[in-house]
Order: C-alpha cells, then structure tokens, then sequence
C-alpha cells in the first residue's frame, strides 16, 4: 500500500513527556501537512512543509510544538512537555504538488492520549 | 479569517437522495473540497470545485455558488456504507501550498 503512512496508530503519553508522531508520505509527494482534529471539531490545520523547510507553521502552537521534514526520513510532529489538551487525533496529509486543488491525501492518524 | 458552516447530523433512508449543505466565508478562496471520512479513519477526497455548477461522480455530485459561498455534496441511491462524516473544506494557498480549512463536518446516519 503506498498511501500516507503514520504512526504509531494510538500513543499514550504521561503529562510532561514528549510525543513524536512520524509521517511518510505518499510516494512521489514532497508537500506534508499535520492536522490536529479535536472530538466534536473540525481538522484544524497545524503546519506545512516541504522537504527541509516549513513553509507555513501558522497553525502551530508557539510552544511545545515543532515539526520536521528532514531530506531523508518522514516528516516528525514532535510535541514536548505534553499536557491534556494535547489529547487529540493527528492527521497527516500529503499531495504530489502545490496546484491549487491537488487533493491531500490524509493517512490514518495518530490518536494522542495525555494521562 | 475562514468560517465554514454545515449541519452537524443527517438522517436518511438506504436508496434515497440526501444534499448536505455548506455555507463559508473564506479570504484567499481557491475552490471548495469534500471528503468523507469514517470513524476513526483517514479523510478520503470526494470532490472538487472552484467554478460555478455541479460535477458530477457517480452516485456523488458536487456543487459550488461561489457569488453566494454555498456548495452542496448530493449522495444518491444511499447505501449502508454512506453512513460517515463528510466534510467541507475551503482550499487557499499559502507559500504556494492547497492549505484546507475544514468545517467540523456533517455526521450523515443511513438507515434501512
């Protein structure tokens, strides 16, 4: 299957620590995006990034969250000092370019639980 | 800003019509996206549009007023499998990139 790949599929975390929740694209993809989608709301978007660089992180919380999309390697969502709120799905998308209406291509997410 | 509005949950019968509705205020709009998306899984794309007038996909169509901000998603012959969010989203570009706004999607239930 060569669609978005995330994980891990669930991860639970104690508050304080760190998640790190890892993408692959889709092959031949080079445009990733996190969203985080809270019970009862909408996919909120978080960041986008090309390979090496971000292009847009307005979606980010200014602290405790950075995201990566290194040249060899998924793309990391790393969220440190984890606190309750923080409990949510993460999604993951993809598309093979920046043309306006290149659908993303989302994969199964990552289910943060904070204890 | 992005503000985008739809019903939260529909109710319909197997092998009706259903139209889900949705209404945005979006700066930058760059075409209007639907996806379905089941419990706990991936969004999958449905549809696109960024004229005036409806596509149509199969037992899906989609369509766009963009002078009124209002798009629908039309669901035909309804089947069990169709129960799932769908959700509207607002494309704009940002450095280049297809940045979605999403609504908080409409619940859809098909019953016998």
């Amino acid at each position: 299957n060569a669609g978005v790949m995330q994980n891990p599929r669930h991860l639970v975390r104690r508050r304080g620590q760190e998640a790190r929740l890892r993408c692959s694209p889709m092959k031949g993809h080079s445009h990733v995006y996190w969203y985080r989608q809270l019970p009862e709301e909408g996919l909120k978007f978080m960041v986008y990034l090309q390979k090496e660089n971000i292009i847009d992180e307005s979606g980010m919380p200014k602290e405790r969250f950075s995201a990566e999309f290194p040249k060899e390697g998924p793309s990391i969502l790393r969220i440190q000092q984890v606190v309750r709120g923080d409990s949510a799905a993460y999604f993951c998308a993809s598309s093979p370019s920046r043309d306006m209406g290149s659908p993303l291509h989302f994969g199964n997410g990552t289910r943060l639980t904070v204890t | 800003g992005q503000n985008i509005d739809q019903p939260t949950e529909m109710t319909a019968t197997e092998g009706a019509i259903v139209q889900i509705n949705c209404t945005y205020q979006t700066s930058g709009f760059n075409g209007l996206f639907w996806y379905q998306q089941h419990a706990g899984e991936a969004p999958t794309f449905l549809s696109y549009n960024v004229l005036d007038g409806l596509e149509e996909k199969g037992r899906f169509s989609s369509f766009l007023s963009r002078s009124k901000g209002y798009s629908y998603l039309l669901l035909k012959e309804l089947q069990m499998k169709d129960s799932a969010s769908y959700l509207c989203a607002s494309g704009g570009i940002t450095g280049g990139g297809n940045k979605l706004t999403f609504g908080t999607g409409t619940q859809l239930k098909v019953e016998l």
